[in-house]
């Protein structure tokens, strides 16, 4: 069965540093996505990409991030001079195509767990 | 007012057991309701979702959403070990999950 992928597991850095997480979204998806899980809250939306740009973001994601598909299979998250807040599970997810009858069924990775020190 | 609230439990109950968990909302244009379950530390999986009103079975889980009142219950018949996750209710507002916090369900043996 497909599924969605990351890379790595888990990222641990120093305050500061820039970070690249990694994500294969499903492949004959279309609709990419980015959320963030602090340790004990709630999924919280980032992010989504369309037809190589930005649909919709939401207000954690600020000038501090960035998206990219940088080639027909990565999706990445960029996050520059990270901060001790940033330190959650990141997840991708992927949907089909908008306007399909299964455009709203995302499908989440295993998640890269960042720590920063 | 929170967008979408569950009860964070955890919710104990025996195998075999009936298990009802909710959770409601206060966006009247949500239309999608989507049911996860979580691992501890794994991606959320996706079990099922509803569109607007009514039910969705689905072999030992049931979906039901009550748009008159903004509340949605999963109803997991014959409940198992391995059903001890936590279950996150969301619902789609444009292009994104607005997620509820989770309900922790522990189904001992």
């Amino acid at each position: 069965e497909p599924e969605v992928t990351q890379t790595p597991s888990h990222q641990v850095t120093q305050m500061g540093q820039e970070v690249i997480l990694r994500c294969v979204p499903i492949s004959n998806h279309l609709y990419f996505y980015w959320y963030r899980q602090i340790l004990g809250q709630k999924v919280e939306f980032l992010v989504s990409f369309y037809n190589n740009e930005i649909s919709e973001k939401s207000e954690i994601f600020d000038d501090q991030f960035s998206v990219e598909r940088p080639d027909g299979s990565n999706f990445t998250l960029k996050i520059r001079s990270t901060k001790l807040e940033d330190s959650a599970m990141y997840f991708c997810a992927s949907s089909y195509q908008p306007g399909t009858v299964n455009s709203y069924e995302q499908y989440f990775g295993p998640g890269t767990r960042l720590t920063v020190t | 007012q929170k967008e979408v609230e569950q009860d964070p439990g955890p919710l104990s109950v025996p195998e075999g057991a009936i298990v009802s968990l909710n959770c409601t909302y206060s966006n009247s244009a949500f239309q999608y309701f989507m049911w996860y379950r979580q691992y501890s530390r794994k991606g959320p999986e996706l079990l099922m979702y509803t569109y607007s009103s009514g039910n969705k079975e689905d072999g030992r889980f049931t979906a039901q959403v009550d748009k008159s009142s903004k509340y949605i219950s999963l109803f997991i018949r014959d409940s198992q070990p391995s059903d001890s996750a936590t279950y996150l209710c969301a619902m789609i507002e444009g292009q994104k999950l607005v997620f509820g916090t989770g309900t922790r369900l522990l189904v001992s043996p």
